[in-house]
């Protein structure tokens, strides 16, 4: 699988958006993005993927660069719960499991 | 609650003793896999199961054996262990790999070798 860059660490506010970067610029035309989350003390919790669009769902939204080889996993109103490492992760539908990088750890402050 | 469900959460062995770590899901999944958490270390794969089939062997070392006797069931069997073995063993299921439905963790064991 591809591999991906980001952010040893960012901090934010709390109530306020959250942008956090991932870069993939070998990324290949069958690789899908995923985000995973691992709050302190439990295993990682999937957040979203997607393929070539926009994604939105309950926890997150996903925005991915028209040439692919960046996204940007969007928490719309950062809460001190969101305090956690954030993985980004590419994984080729046919590929092996999820190979995990060192993710960027989020801080929120009140 | 994850669906996943380890146990023990903490496990305190020696480099002599024979422990087993225990992963159950009822999910519905096809695929099980075994990760190893090192502290300040990404996570490492280890094995992965397929309709009870191993599929992965990422370099493992024979003192760590996996069983999956059925697929919502999956053990790793630990015996000789050496302290740099501590570690957070953490579990996950999924539909069949292959596809891209999310990974389901449990909330992983807690190991310490002595």
């Amino acid at each position: 699988d591809a591999k991906t860059t980001q952010p040893n660490s960012m901090e934010s506010n709390e109530e306020e958006p959250v942008h956090l970067p991932c870069n993939h610029s070998t990324i290949s035309g069958t690789d899908y993005i995923h985000w995973y989350r691992q709050l302190p003390s439990q295993g990682p919790e999937y957040v979203i993927h997607g393929l070539t669009s926009n994604v939105n769902n309950r926890m997150a939204s996903l925005a991915i660069a028209e040439d692919r080889k960046s996204s940007t996993l969007i928490l719309h109103r950062a809460t001190l719960r969101d305090a956690a490492v954030y993985y980004c992760i590419l994984k080729n539908q046919a590929g092996t499991a999820l190979i995990f990088g060192k993710g960027t750890t989020l801080s929120v402050s009140s | 609650e994850t669906g996943v469900t380890q146990t023990p959460r903490h496990l305190v062995m020696g480099m002599t003793n024979k422990k087993s770590l225990k992963c159950e899901q009822h999910l519905g999944h096809n695929a099980m896999y075994w990760y190893k958490q090192s502290a300040k270390k990404p996570l490492e794969l280890m094995f992965v199961y397929n309709f009870k089939e191993q599929t992965e062997n990422n370099s493992v070392p024979s003192r760590f054996s996996p069983e999956c006797p059925n697929s919502s069931h999956l053990f790793l069997h630990l015996h000789t262990l050496q302290p740099e073995d501590s570690a957070l063993y953490l579990c996950a299921s999924s539909q069949p790999q292959g596809d891209n439905s999310p990974l389901h963790f449990g909330n992983g064991t807690r190991l310490t070798v002595t």
